[in-house]
């Protein structure tokens, strides 16, 4: 089947807007996870999903981030009153379960905020 | 909680040119290691993972990694890179503990030149 699926690809926006970034994982995967990307940086963990429960959200910057999931599909980062520094590619990633060791990344959605 | 350190941010090396990346870990638990590779432009796919066995293992393209518990490293190694080796390079940790989420490295960029 697909692959991860990630919507928009790119948004461009002003500050202090909110956004709304989505990720469609595979089919059957249980696991969800949301990673931030900064230019040229390494990954920055931000919330982790087992099913529709976020057993560790301790990654998200700032009370203003903010993710659901239902079920075991498609998962929203909300992202309210954007500021510059929340520019970066937002990476959602899939697994069956953690213990099989592979995540499916999706292409990522690329935030600027002006 | 665990960490991964990647020493070296950038790594030029020239082609058929052999070449490791190193990758250092630190938890109190038994951990599952992994390297990712993002090329250009792309997401994130795994290289290979440790998860039980054999402390050599082996991923696509080539590469291979060692797990050595008593160093707590798991290096990346190639002995002959070639252009299309040119991308960032991701180890990665997750604990056996049920829930936890993986944790990544500020990533190696490894530049091949001709």
């Amino acid at each position: 089947g697909a692959g991860v699926s990630q919507s928009p690809s790119n948004k461009v926006t002003e500050k202090g807007k909110d956004v709304e970034l989505r990720c469609d994982p595979i089919s059957g995967h249980t696991a969800l996870y949301w990673y931030r990307q900064r230019l040229g940086q390494g990954l920055e963990f931000l919330i982790y999903f087992q099913g529709n429960s976020a057993p560790d959200k301790s990654g998200l910057p700032s009370d203003r981030f903010s993710a659901e999931r239902t079920g075991e599909s498609v998962s929203t980062l909300t992202i309210q009153r954007t500021q510059q520094e929340d520019s970066a590619v937002y990476l959602c990633a899939s697994s069956r379960d953690y213990a099989t060791g592979e995540l499916f990344f999706g292409e990522g959605s690329r935030l600027t905020v002006l | 909680a665990q960490s991964v350190t990647q020493l070296d941010s950038q790594v030029p090396v020239f082609e058929e040119a052999p070449v490791e990346l190193r990758c250092n870990y630190s938890s109190s638990v038994s951990v599952y290691l992994f390297w990712y590779v993002q090329y250009p432009n792309q997401g994130l796919q795994l290289l290979l993972k440790y998860l039980s066995g054999s402390t050599l293992v082996k991923g696509i393209n080539g590469f291979e990694a060692e797990f050595n518990k008593s160093q707590t490293s798991f290096h990346l190694r190639k002995p002959s890179v070639h252009i299309s080796d040119t991308a960032e390079y991701f180890c990665a940790v997750i604990t056996d503990n049920y829930g936890q989420n993986f944790v990544f490295g500020p990533g190696t960029r490894l530049s091949v030149l001709p």
